[in-house]
């Protein structure tokens, strides 16, 4: 099984809202991800946790704020949006860092007004 | 940063017609990823490379990993109407960057019944 969930699918969120975005893997993958992706482009890395540890964070602005509770979860707080922070907002997990496949999830499309 | 080029952008074919496409970097990977992705989903892993001059099939996909290691292609056989989609490919630099992936720009996949 190689399923990344995220949920949820759609939010819609004003720009003085608080909301988290929720990955969960049950692979036993020791790393995660959080990418960002606008429509028809690659996605964007935004952060990477390895063991549960914050191990890269690619100078996203302090309104996204992660967090890995344990080595199955992994949070995208989110505060003070704007409306070009709407994007696709994808998780995914691999067995290590390094020289292995990511897997993604479905993602989440979040919609800032 | 680094940059893969990904060629064709887009493809407009017939169903039934074999497609090829690409991807080159300037400098040396050591893995290759092959991604596709439907339109508000997430990304999903077609083919991983791992050695120089590796072939890999996955059903009516085929991949190889460049000998330079500089370059991959996807080649689909007999293409159907849900090959459409935009595929990505993914690499990881020689040098570890903590498993980030550089991705192409993605190649949008047109079928015509």
């Amino acid at each position: 099984d190689t399923e990344v969930t995220q949920t949820p699918k759609h939010l819609v969120m004003g720009m003085t809202n608080k909301k988290s975005l929720k990955c969960e893997q049950h692979m036993g993958h020791r790393a995660m991800y959080w990418y960002k992706q606008k429509a028809k482009k690659p996605p964007e890395l935004m952060f990477v946790y390895s063991y549960e540890k914050l191990s890269i964070n690619e100078s996203v602005p302090s309104r996204f704020s992660p967090e890995c509770p344990n080595s199955s979860l992994l949070n995208l707080h989110l505060h003070a949006l704007q409306p070009e922070d709407s994007a696709l907002y994808l998780c995914a997990s691999s067995q290590q860092t390094g020289l292995y496949e990511q897997y993604f999830g479905p993602g989440t499309r979040l919609t800032v007004t | 940063g680094q940059q893969l080029n990904q060629s064709p952008q887009s493809m407009f074919i017939q169903e039934g017609e074999d497609v090829s496409m690409n991807c080159t970097s300037s400098s040396i990977f050591n893995t290759w990823l092959w991604y596709k992705q439907d339109p508000g989903e997430g990304p999903v892993l077609l083919i991983a490379l791992y050695k120089a001059g590796e072939l890999t099939s996955n059903g009516r996909l085929t991949a190889q990993f460049g000998i330079t290691r500089k370059d991959s292609f996807l080649n689909i056989s007999a293409s159907i109407p849900s090959d459409v989609g935009i595929y990505f490919c993914a690499g990881q630099p020689f040098y570890n960057q903590g498993g980030k992936l550089i991705f192409g720009q993605g190649t949008e996949l047109s079928v015509k019944p």
